[in-house]
Formats: structure tokens, sequence, C-alpha cells
């Protein structure tokens, strides 16, 4: 039972724009969330984290939202370079129940265009 | 920031033989690393938590006999794939977690090992 869902597979954005990726949940337990990058053949690598008792959280040009209410984040990627065509991948972890455990959703390709 | 090295990259092994992947942690100390398995275009897959000096923590249908893991000291797990068949292809990817920064700090992970068994 997939517990970390990316609906989208694919996104494609002008470069200069927003992209905008969004993760849903359904275990209430979970309480710390992260985005990573992935190119191919290559092992992810760690964007920006939110823990739950937060609804904000910004670094650079990515910021993450989280609703709990809805069990729902977001990641904003602004604004949108080529270097970020990658595939990002939703984590979240209950890391008091599992300690580091992380569950990962499906991934969602992003293409920057000129 | 951390670094966590994972070698091969790649390997290609006959039906039947085993194959052994290494996880290190460069500049931090990780009692506790992870075990991942992606196939094409799908999401990862957690197999198995490693824990230094003890037996590893298997998800649930990752059969313990066929996928060895070993971590001996608090820098290195190793992954062993036994008897390996073509269905065992696939991109394994070891994580792990600074010690000393908690819980709640994010997971490093390795480049991944693709592994192709013929």
């Amino acid at each position: 039972d997939q517990q970390v869902k990316q609906n989208s597979p694919s996104l494609s954005v002008q470069e200069g724009r927003i992209s905008i990726l969004n993760c849903d949940y359904t275990n209430s337990m979970f309480d710390y969330f992260l985005w990573y990058k992935k190119y191919p053949a290559e092992g992810p690598t760690f964007l920006i984290s939110i823990s739950s008792i937060k609804d904000k959280n910004e670094d650079g040009r990515f910021t993450v939202f989280l609703n709990k209410s809805a069990k729902h984040l977001s990641l904003h990627i602004v604004p949108s370079q080529p270097g970020d065509s990658a595939v990002y991948f939703c984590a979240a972890s209950d890391y008091r129940g599992s300690w580091g455990k992380l569950q990962f959703g499906a991934g969602t390709q992003v293409v920057v265009t000129p | 920031g951390a670094v966590v090295s994972q070698h091969p990259s790649r390997v290609i092994c006959k039906s039947g033989t085993s194959v052994k992947i290494e996880c290190r942690s460069l500049d931090f100390q990780a009692t506790t690393m992870f075990w991942y398995r992606q196939f094409p275009k799908q999401s990862l897959m957690l197999m198995a938590t490693s824990n230094e000096g003890s037996k590893a923590t298997y998800e649930q249908g990752v059969e313990k006999d066929k996928f060895l893991i070993n971590h001996a000291s608090l820098t290195l797990s190793t992954l062993t794939v036994t008897s390996a068949h073509p269905e065992d292809s696939s991109f394994y990817i070891c994580s792990a977690r600074d010690s000393y920064q908690g819980a709640v700090s994010p997971l490093h992970f390795g480049n991944g090992t693709r592994l192709t068994v013929t």
C-alpha cells in the first residue's frame, strides 16, 4: 500500500517560471517530510525538509509547504532552471516510530525547457 | 555535506553467483544504514535497515537469506545478493544518517549500484 503518493508522473515548465510538485500521504503518523532530487543512475540528493510542526520551509529557490489537515505537501521551485530537470521524490517518515525509515513517492519527472 | 560512497557503481554477473555491494559513510558515523531498491520508473523501495553490531531488519517480502546485510562498523554496511537471478537485476541504493544529528535529519544516499544478472 503506497503511503506516499505523487500523482503527477511528469511536469514540464518553462525556464524562469515556477515549478509546483505535489505529494499526498495517508499515514497520519508521518511527522517529517523531505524532497529529494534524482538524476538517472545516481542516488537521490536531499533538497529540503519540513517537520510537522511547521507549515512552510524555504531554502533559496526551494520552498516546501505542508498542509497537515489535508495530508498534502508541495514543493515550489522559483525560478525554474534547466539544471532542475530531474526526478523529484517526496519522502515521509514517522521518525519516532521507525527511526529514519523513509517512505518514498513514485516521483515526478520535471523537465525545464528554455 | 555528508557523503555516502557506494561501490561498485555497476556490476554484471552470471545467474547463480553472489555479488557484494559496499556502502560507506565517508565523513560521519552511521549506526543505521538503509538499503533501497529501485525498479525502472518506480519509486525507491526500502529493503532493509542495517544496524551496526546487530542483525538487519528486513521489510516484508524481502528474503533475508537472499539479501545478506552486514554492518560491521559505524562507517560500513554491505549488501550481498546471494545466488543472483535475472529478476534480482535492479538499481540498489544505500543511505545513511549522521548518528549525531538524530532522527530528524535527512538521509544521505550513495550513488547506487546497477546490478545486471545474465
